[in-house]
C-alpha cells in the first residue's frame, strides 16, 4: 500500500498562477483533509471531506478550491496563487468507523508550495 | 470553538532528562487528545491518543479535564526523541464528524 501520495513534492509559481496539488489514498478512508504548516503557527485544516461528493471548508479556505469525486482522490486547486499561500501543504486521510477512529490521520509527504 | 495551546516553542534538554511537553486545551463538551509527531524528514504520524491510555515509545499523556490539559511525558529523553510534537484535539464526534484543531507545535530537542 502506498498509503497518502502527494504530488508535487516542490512547486514554484507566480502571483496570480493556478495550480493544481494532487492527493490520493489507497486505504479505502472516507475521510481526507489538506492542511497547511506555517512556522509559528502550526496546522492549519483549509478543506476537508467526508465521503465523495461531499467537502467543507476549514479554519483557511480562501483562495482554495476541492472536489471529491471518488474516495480515493483530494485534489486542492489555488485559484490565483498568492505571496501568503507560500507553506507546505500536507493531505491527510483518515478511516471513519466511529468515534476514535475518525481523526487518526495518515498523512501524506507534503508538497512545498512558493509563490513569487 | 475549540482551542489548542502549546506554550512553548522549543523545549530543549540533555539526554536521559526529564520530558514534559504542555498543552492545553479550550473546548466545552467532551474532547478527544491527540499526540502527533514530525521526526525530522519524515511524516506526521499519529503518537498517541487519550482513550487508547498507552505508552508509545516511552511516552504517556494523561487528560486532565479539570485542568484542560493534555501534557505528554517521557521520564528519560532520547536523542531519537528529537522532532516536532503537535498536540491536537477533535470534539464530540456523536453529531457528526468533528475535525482536528492542532496546536502550534513544540520543538524538542535532545542533546546527548
Amino acid at each position: 500500500n502506498a498509503g497518502v501520495t502527494q504530488t508535487p513534492k516542490f512547486q514554484v509559481l507566480k502571483t496570480g498562477q493556478s495550480m493544481t496539488l494532487q492527493c490520493a489514498q489507497d486505504m479505502n478512508h472516507e475521510y481526507m483533509s489538506w492542511y497547511r504548516q506555517d512556522p509559528g503557527m502550526g496546522l492549519r485544516l483549509i478543506h476537508y471531506s467526508v465521503g465523495a461528493g461531499i467537502t467543507d471548508q476549514g479554519e483557511v479556505p480562501n483562495g482554495y478550491n476541492v472536489s471529491r469525486s471518488t474516495t480515493e482522490d483530494f485534489p486542492l486547486r489555488l485559484l490565483s496563487a498568492a505571496p501568503s499561500q507560500t507553506s507546505v501543504y500536507f493531505c491527510a486521510s483518515s478511516y471513519g468507523d466511529g468515534r476514535s477512529g475518525a481523526n487518526v490521520l495518515t498523512f501524506g509527504a507534503g508538497s512545498r508550495l512558493t509563490v513569487l | 470553538a475549540q482551542r489548542v495551546t502549546q506554550p512553548e516553542k522549543l523545549l530543549s534538554v540533555f539526554k536521559g532528562a526529564p520530558v514534559e511537553l504542555k498543552c492545553n486545551y479550550s473546548y466545552s463538551g467532551s474532547p478527544e487528545l491527540f499526540w502527533y509527531v514530525q521526526y525530522s524528514r519524515q511524516r506526521l504520524q499519529l503518537l498517541l491518543r487519550h482513550i487508547s491510555r498507552e505508552s508509545i515509545k516511552g511516552f504517556t499523556a494523561d487528560l486532565n479535564k479539570g485542568e484542560t490539559s493534555f501534557h505528554l511525558k517521557k521520564p528519560f529523553a532520547q536523542e531519537e526523541d528529537s522532532a516536532m510534537y503537535y498536540c491536537a484535539l477533535s470534539g464530540d464526534q456523536n453529531s457528526g464528524y468533528s475535525t482536528l484543531t492542532f496546536g502550534k507545535g513544540t520543538m524538542l530537542l535532545v542533546s546527548p
